[in-house]
């Protein structure tokens, strides 16, 4: 069966400080792998996306940047977090060529302090 | 821009009685699914329900169901017997190419 990973749970970074979240998808091969954000009490908002290794789509210009440097990792980095990146962070795949079949990682909660 | 609208930002339901969600979409899609998902307290995305829009029969799930109506666009959640386990926000959800767009969310609170 296939799982999804997401790391860490909860962060407090200081403002300046550079950011690495880290996903992992196992169980399936050449998904389709999002990073969403969602503000409190709000709706998800598409980062990024990606189709395969090396492969990134932004979807919202911002102080973000994402990354995948093998098949089933998907990394969302900053260089300098600002205080407007605080958020909760989840990752999501999906089979290529599928239309159904989102799964969801358990979310990063981020707050910038 | 396509987009999913949830015009009910908080509703409240007493346990043990039914509720309906509203959901509206806009899509160039021809093939296309819908999904409800569920996000509780712990933030977790769980899918609740999901309809293939060439089908004409409403998708269920134990007590969970949808109205779908293609030619409106509207893919409502109608949820039976509500459970305190039910309180979440619910978000619909519709794939726009690989992409994953969503309505901004119902807040349900089941109240005892």
């Amino acid at each position: 069966s296939q799982t999804i990973h997401q790391w860490p749970a909860t962060l407090v970074q200081p403002v300046g400080s550079p950011l690495s979240l880290e996903c992992t998808v196992e169980g399936t091969s050449n998904p389709n792998l999002y990073w969403y954000r969602q503000a409190a009490g709000r709706g998800l908002q598409l980062l990024f996306y990606s189709v395969g290794i090396g492969q990134i789509s932004s979807e919202v210009p911002q102080n973000l940047s994402a990354s995948r440097p093998q098949d089933r990792q998907f990394i969302l980095s900053s260089k300098k977090l600002l205080l407007s990146d605080s958020g909760f962070y989840l990752c999501a795949w999906k089979r290529q060529g599928y239309f159904y079949g989102y799964t969801f990682g358990s979310g990063t909660r981020l707050t910038v302090v | 821009a396509q987009t999913v609208t949830q015009s009910q930002p908080e509703m409240s339901v007493q346990e043990a009685e039914t509720v309906t969600l509203s959901c509206t979409y806009d899509t160039s899609e021809s093939n296309y699914y819908l999904f409800w998902y569920k996000q509780p307290p712990s933030r977790q995305m769980i899918l609740v329900i999901r309809q293939e829009a060439y089908k004409q029969q409403n998708a269920t799930e134990n007590r969970f169901s949808v109205n779908f109506q293609k030619a409106a666009k509207s893919f409502s959640l109608k949820i039976s017997d509500s459970q305190l386990g039910d309180t979440a926000m619910y978000f619909c959800a519709s794939p726009i190419g690989n992409m994953l767009t969503f309505g901004g969310g119902t807040r349900l609170m089941v109240k005892p």
